[in-house]
C-alpha cells in the first residue's frame, strides 16, 4: 500500500535559516503530493502540492518538488520565521483518493 | 467562503457509551472525509462520502459509522467508546473533480476524551 516517511523531528531552528523537511513515499501509479501545515490547536491547513513528476509547488515562501527518481517531496525555505513554528506533514492521495500522512515534523522557529 | 466547521470543539466521554461528531462542508464541496489524530498512530484515514454514499473506508472496527445528508453535511458515530479512540477527529471537505487533484480542506477537529 501507499506510505509516506518523514524526517524524524523536532526540529528546531533560529530565525532566518535554511530550512528543510525530508519527505519520502511508496505508492503505485502517479500519486499527488502534499504539504500540510498544522499550528496549535487548528486543524490542518494546505501548504503546497504538486500533482506529476518535476512540479514545484510553491507558497508563502516555501517549495517542494515532486522528483518521481528519488521518491521524494522534499519541503524547503530559505528563510524561516518564528510564525513558520508548527507541525508539518507530507502526504500523498493515490487512487483511492485518501490522504496518507506521513507522521509529522514539529518544527520551532528561535527568534 | 466559510471554512468547514466541526461541532463540537471538545467532547468528554465515558467508556461505552456513544458519541456523534458533526461536519459542515465548505460551500458547493460534495465530499467529505474524516480523519483520526493520535500521538501514537498519527493520522490516519477513516471514511469518505460523496452524494450521500461511503466511496470509501479506512481500517477501522465496525464501532466506527457516519453518513452524509443531502446537503452534503457529514456525522460521523461512535458506539462503545473505548479509552483508545481519545483522539482528534478532523473533517476534510473536497469538491471531488473526477480523477484529478483532489485538495482537501480541514476543519478545525473535535477532540474527544474517553474517561
Amino acid at each position: 500500500g501507499n506510505s509516506v516517511t518523514q524526517m524524524e523531528g523536532p526540529v528546531t531552528l533560529s530565525e532566518e535559516a535554511f530550512l528543510t523537511i525530508n519527505c519520502t513515499y511508496t505508492a503505485t501509479g502517479y500519486p499527488s503530493l502534499f504539504w500540510y501545515v498544522q499550528y496549535p490547536g487548528e486543524g490542518l491547513q494546505l501548504l503546497l502540492k504538486a500533482t506529476k513528476a518535476d512540479d514545484k509547488g510553491s507558497n508563502k515562501g516555501f517549495e517542494a518538488t515532486y522528483r518521481k527518481e528519488t521518491t521524494s517531496f522534499h519541503l524547503e525555505k530559505g528563510s524561516v520565521q518564528v510564525s513558520d513554528s508548527a507541525v508539518y506533514f507530507c502526504a500523498l492521495t493515490g487512487s483511492a483518493r485518501q490522504l496518507t500522512f506521513g507522521s509529522g515534523t514539529q518544527l520551532t522557529v528561535l527568534p | 467562503k466559510a471554512g468547514v466547521t466541526q461541532t463540537p470543539r471538545y467532547l468528554i466521554k465515558t467508556r461505552g457509551q456513544q458519541v456523534t461528531l458533526s461536519c459542515s462542508p465548505i460551500s458547493g464541496h460534495r465530499s467529505v472525509s474524516w480523519y483520526q489524530q493520535t500521538p501514537g498512530q498519527g493520522l490516519q484515514f477513516l471514511f469518505e462520502y460523496f452524494s450521500e454514499t461511503q466511496r470509501n473506508k479506512g481500517n477501522f472496527p465496525g464501532r466506527f459509522s457516519g453518513r452524509q445528508f443531502s446537503n452534503s453535511r457529514s456525522e460521523m458515530n461512535v458506539s462503545t467508546l473505548e479509552l483508545g479512540d481519545s483522539a482528534l477527529y478532523l473533517c476534510a471537505s473536497s469538491e471531488r473533480q473526477g480523477a484529478g487533484t483532489y485538495e482537501q480542506y480541514f476543519g478545525p477537529g473535535t477532540r474527544l476524551t474517553v474517561t
